[in-house]
């Protein structure tokens, strides 16, 4: 899983509490991503970063916020306005700078987040 | 709008056969085609890209890729199977056109590859 590291590897959350998920990378990149994953469905993006303080919704953003006050650092909070948060959940980095676009992805070994 | 399908759910070969996993994609602008591999419980792993140049992309693990134009597919294969390629691939792509959403990339719904001895 490269040089991203996420925790924790599991997490159960009450209703109505809300949960950061933590995301962090040693490769130097500049571009972070967090994913949810859903079984047969594939991986959904819900932020992304491309430079520190400065982040851009995904597809699926709504109960969900990011900070990037630093470059190693992208964690994610599952609010309790995300009805169904029970998935896998995915961060990644790339290199990519803003005219870039061709840089594989490197991924963290994920975080399941259950809802009790 | 940018999208990918991965026809197959499963696929399922015996071990020492060839394998293929289908991708097919639409983007604006040539397209940055990818595989990734997902084994239980983890992140993905990069398996390949295709950028420009040769259709024939040779990645990690044996497996190659055929990048066809006209048929918008980049195909995932191995000449022969290991029990041990057992997992859920995944293609994305991301079109290269500056003017959309430049760091997304899309991702297909997955196929599970089985492999038996």
């Amino acid at each position: 899983d490269g040089g991203i590291t996420q925790s924790p590897k599991y997490l159960f959350r009450k209703e109505g509490q809300n949960v950061t998920l933590s995301c962090e990378q040693n490769l130097n990149h500049d571009a972070m991503y967090w994913y949810r994953q859903d079984p047969g469905q594939g991986l959904r993006l819900i932020y992304y970063s491309q430079i520190v303080n400065d982040f851009q919704k995904g597809d699926i953003a709504e109960g969900y916020s990011v900070s990037r006050e630093k470059k190693e650092s992208f964690p994610l909070t599952v609010t309790s306005a995300q009805k169904n948060p029970t998935a896998f959940y995915l961060c990644a980095s790339s290199i990519d700078s803003l005219a870039g676009g061709d840089n594989e992805q490197f991924f963290g070994p994920g975080t399941r987040l259950t809802v009790l | 709008a940018q999208s990918v399908a991965q026809p197959e759910d499963q696929v399922n070969v015996a071990e020492g056969n060839p394998l293929t996993v289908k991708c097919t994609y639409s983007v604006s602008g040539n397209p940055y085609l990818f595989w990734y591999v997902q084994y239980p419980n983890r992140g993905l792993q990069f398996l390949l890209k295709y950028i420009t140049g040769d259709n024939l992309v040779k990645g990690s693990y044996g497996f190659e890729a055929e990048f066809n134009k006209s048929q918008t597919s980049f195909h995932l294969k191995k000449p022969s199977a290991l029990v041990s390629d057992s997992a859920l691939y995944f293609c994305a792509v991301r079109g290269t056109d500056l003017y959309s959403s430049a760091s997304k990339i899309i991702f297909g719904s997955g196929t599970r590859l089985s492999i038996r001895p």
